[in-house]
């Protein structure tokens, strides 16, 4: 199985500030790589697919990079909506696998 | 719009099964695939398996195969996925998820808690 690790875990960050999610999978999965928030007690959110395209009506301040093992997840001014946790999912194999997930806090 | 309405949360014994059903709406089901998608108290999110809505043809994860099933019901726009065997472990909230065109999981079921208690 393709294993998903994100870093960091947890991040701690203002409103206003801009942040960077990092996922690296243990082998090349080219550009089928999503990211997702998910709330508590809610279902995850598609923000990005394909590495680096944004799912309709997601904020232009979301934004992903990246290709083959190592992908960042950006946000670019962070709002108070935004604290959450953040996913990235490989789907170029499977089985599909998850990152362990960052958790996005309020410092 | 799209929706996918799961059935409710669900308490059950070692050694039980559970069925877990999606409901679609706002789109052809036929057209679409679904997928299942588990998420343990403090772990990541698990991949589980999938359904061709349109021909029925099922993959599941090698971690859950024979333990899990999945089916569909076109005519009520229904999926259900069916764990065997349940045990302690398998306590989750249990998703349902879209596979859109070109797109992985793009609409998510509201989620079903299951709990396997003695």
């Amino acid at each position: 199985d393709i294993q998903m690790t994100q870093s960091p875990s947890t991040l701690s960050a203002s409103v206003g500030d801009r942040v960077t999610i990092t996922c690296r999978a243990s082998q090349s999965i080219r550009s089928w790589l999503a990211w997702y928030q998910q709330k508590p007690g809610k279902a995850p959110k598609l923000l990005i697919y394909e590495a680096s395209s944004l799912e309709s009506g997601v904020p232009s301040r979301f934004s992903g990079s990246g290709s083959e093992t190592e992908f960042t997840l950006t946000i670019g001014s962070l709002q108070p909506d935004d604290f959450a946790t953040y996913h990235c999912q490989q789907y170029n194999t499977y089985p599909y696998t998850f990152g362990q997930g960052t958790k996005l806090e309020i410092k | 719009q799209v929706q996918l309405v799961q059935s409710g949360a669900e308490v059950k014994r070692p050694g039980a099964s559970v069925e877990v059903s999606c409901k679609a709406s706002g789109y052809t089901v036929t057209d679409y695939a679904i997928h299942w998608v588990r998420q343990a108290p403090g772990q990541r999110l698990e991949w589980m398996g999938w359904i061709n809505a349109g021909n029925g043809n099922t993959r599941y994860s090698q971690r859950f195969q024979g333990r899990v099933t999945i089916t569909r019901d076109t005519s009520a726009s229904t999926v259900y996925m069916e764990v065997s065997s349940l045990r302690s472990e398998d306590t989750a909230t249990y998703y349902c998820a879209r596979v859109g065109l070109g797109l992985p999981f793009d609409y998510w079921g509201q989620g079903t808690l299951v709990t396997v208690s003695s």
